[in-house]
C-alpha cells in the first residue's frame, strides 16, 4: 500500500525556518518525481515545489523561490521541504504528493503537517 | 500562465447529475485532472487525463474537455459526493508550473 507521512510542521514566528519531512512506503521512491503542495485555512490547493526522481531538476512557485529548498535522499526513502524567512502567508497545511509517472497529476497524497506562521 | 476559472459551488439533488466546469483560454490542449477533498481530508485523484479514473473510483465520475472548458460530471449522485472538487493542468508553457483552479463546492441537497 503506497503512503506518504508528513512531518515537520509546527508553529514558527515570522523570520523563523521549519524543515518538512515525508516518509513514502509502498512503493520505489527513487522512480517517481514529488511534490508539495499547501492549502491555507479556508483556501484552495496551491502548488509549491517540485523534483525529479534523481533531484537534478526542481521547479517552485514564485511566491517561494530563494525562501524554500527541495530535496530528497533516495537512499533514505525521504522527501524535504526546508523554508526559511517564513511569512505569515505561508500558513497552510503542506502535502508532499505522488507525480504520476508519465502524466502530470498527482496519484497519491499524504495527511499534510501543518504550519503556522505568527508572532 | 493559466488562471483555471471553477463555478465556486454547485448544488444538486441526491440522484442527480452534477457538472463542475473548469475554464480558460484553450484549456482543451492541456490534460485536465480532478480532486475530491472531503473536509480535514487529503485530496484525493478522481479523474486523470480529462477522463481516465484511477482504480478505485466509480464509473459515475467521467471527465471531458474541449475547446475553454473540461468538465466533471458526477452522475447519480450520492450524499458522499459532497465534498470540493478542484480541477489542475500542468502549465507547459515552459515555467513547469503546476496550476489549480480555485475549487467547487459540490452541496447533495
Amino acid at each position: 500500500e503506497v503512503q506518504l507521512v508528513e512531518s515537520g510542521g509546527g508553529l514558527v514566528q515570522p523570520g523563523g525556518s521549519l524543515r518538512l519531512s515525508c516518509a513514502p512506503s509502498g512503493f520505489t521512491f527513487g522512480i517517481y518525481s514529488m511534490t508539495w503542495v499547501r492549502q491555507a485555512p479556508g483556501k484552495g490547493l496551491e502548488w509549491v515545489a517540485n523534483i525529479k526522481q534523481d533531484g537534478s531538476e526542481k521547479y517552485y512557485v514564485d511566491s517561494v523561490k530563494g525562501r524554500f529548498t527541495i530535496s530528497r535522499d533516495n537512499a533514505k526513502n525521504s522527501l524535504y521541504l526546508q523554508m526559511n524567512s517564513l511569512r505569515t502567508e505561508d500558513t497552510a497545511v503542506y502535502y508532499c504528493a505522488r507525480e504520476n509517472g508519465g502524466s502530470t497529476n498527482f496519484d497519491y497524497w499524504g495527511q499534510g503537517t501543518p504550519v503556522t506562521v505568527s508572532s | 500562465s493559466y488562471v483555471l476559472t471553477q463555478p465556486p459551488s454547485v448544488s444538486v439533488a441526491p440522484g442527480q447529475t452534477a457538472r463542475i466546469t473548469c475554464g480558460e483560454n484553450n484549456i482543451g490542449s492541456e490534460s485536465v485532472h480532478w480532486y475530491q477533498q472531503k473536509p480535514g481530508q487529503a485530496p484525493v485523484l478522481v479523474v486523470y487525463d480529462d477522463s481516465d479514473r484511477p482504480s478505485g473510483i466509480p464509473e459515475r465520475f467521467s471527465g471531458s474537455n474541449s475547446g475553454n472548458t473540461a468538465t466533471l460530471t458526477i452522475s447519480r449522485v450520492e450524499a458522499g459526493d459532497e465534498a470540493d472538487y478542484f480541477c489542475q493542468v500542468w502549465d507547459s508553457s515552459g515555467d513547469h508550473h503546476v496550476v489549480f483552479g480555485g475549487g467547487t463546492k459540490l452541496t447533495v441537497l
